[in-house]
């Protein structure tokens, strides 16, 4: 199985609409990442956290939130999804500063 | 501040030839270094890191990269393409404390018979 699972891993949604995609591990880690692919940009930081009540903003979380239900999980947020949130979403966790492992990634689009 | 810059969004080579993704940083304070790889429809796999001492890091896959800190360089290199290395390569720098990552943008590689 694998240690870093998202659900969905595809979403077909409208203007507007909330969603939520979500992301477990089995690693054991402390810290959990969402980051947000887009072509030619790269991957960008949206929210961390290091511990369930340690959450802190990355560099675009506008428009995001999240919730850390519990060591394993860390979930994503879009209140009112807009188009220019189609993106490739990862999911990472890492005990420490050294190395993050990936999930699978939850492609999103948004109608 | 971090940041990352992959000189180059597609890089094509032939089977068999020598590979090299330039990747440069900025940084404030001593970075930790990565490459990734991102293979079609799949996640991101750690490739390599520098964390300290040797600056010639040697990877999975036959890859290996130099961290130079002079030209603030952490370049990605193969000897010899395969075309089972056709894929999206990023490199990424953190601190030392927090660990989040900062990307490059990413460069493609294909690799032709």
């Amino acid at each position: 199985d694998a240690d870093v699972t998202q659900t969905p891993r595809n979403r077909i949604t409208k203007t507007g609409k909330r969603i939520m995609l979500e992301c477990s591990q089995t690693k054991g880690h402390d810290r959990m990442y969402w980051y947000r692919q887009d072509p030619g940009l790269g991957l960008r930081l949206i929210y961390y956290s290091f511990d369930v009540k340690d959450i802190n903003k990355g560099e675009i979380s506008d428009g995001y939130s999240v919730s850390r239900q519990a060591q394993a999980k860390f979930s994503l947020s879009l209140e009112s999804a807009i188009p220019n949130q189609t993106a490739l979403y990862f999911c990472a966790t890492s005990a420490g500063a050294v190395e993050q492992y990936f999930g699978p990634g939850t492609r999103l689009t948004v109608t | 501040a971090q940041s990352v810059t992959q000189l180059g969004s597609h890089v094509s080579v032939s089977e068999g030839a020598l590979v090299l993704l330039r990747c440069n940083y900025s940084s404030s304070v001593p970075p930790y270094l990565f490459w990734y790889v991102q293979y079609p429809n799949q996640g991101l796999q750690l490739l390599l890191k520098y964390t300290t001492g040797a600056t010639l890091v040697k990877g999975i896959n036959g890859f290996e990269a130099e961290f130079k800190k002079s030209e603030t360089s952490f370049h990605l290199t193969k000897p010899s393409a395969h075309m089972s290395d056709a894929a999206e390569y990023f490199c990424a720098v953190s601190d030392r404390i927090e660990g989040k990552l900062i990307f490059g943008q990413g460069t493609e590689l294909s690799v032709k018979p």
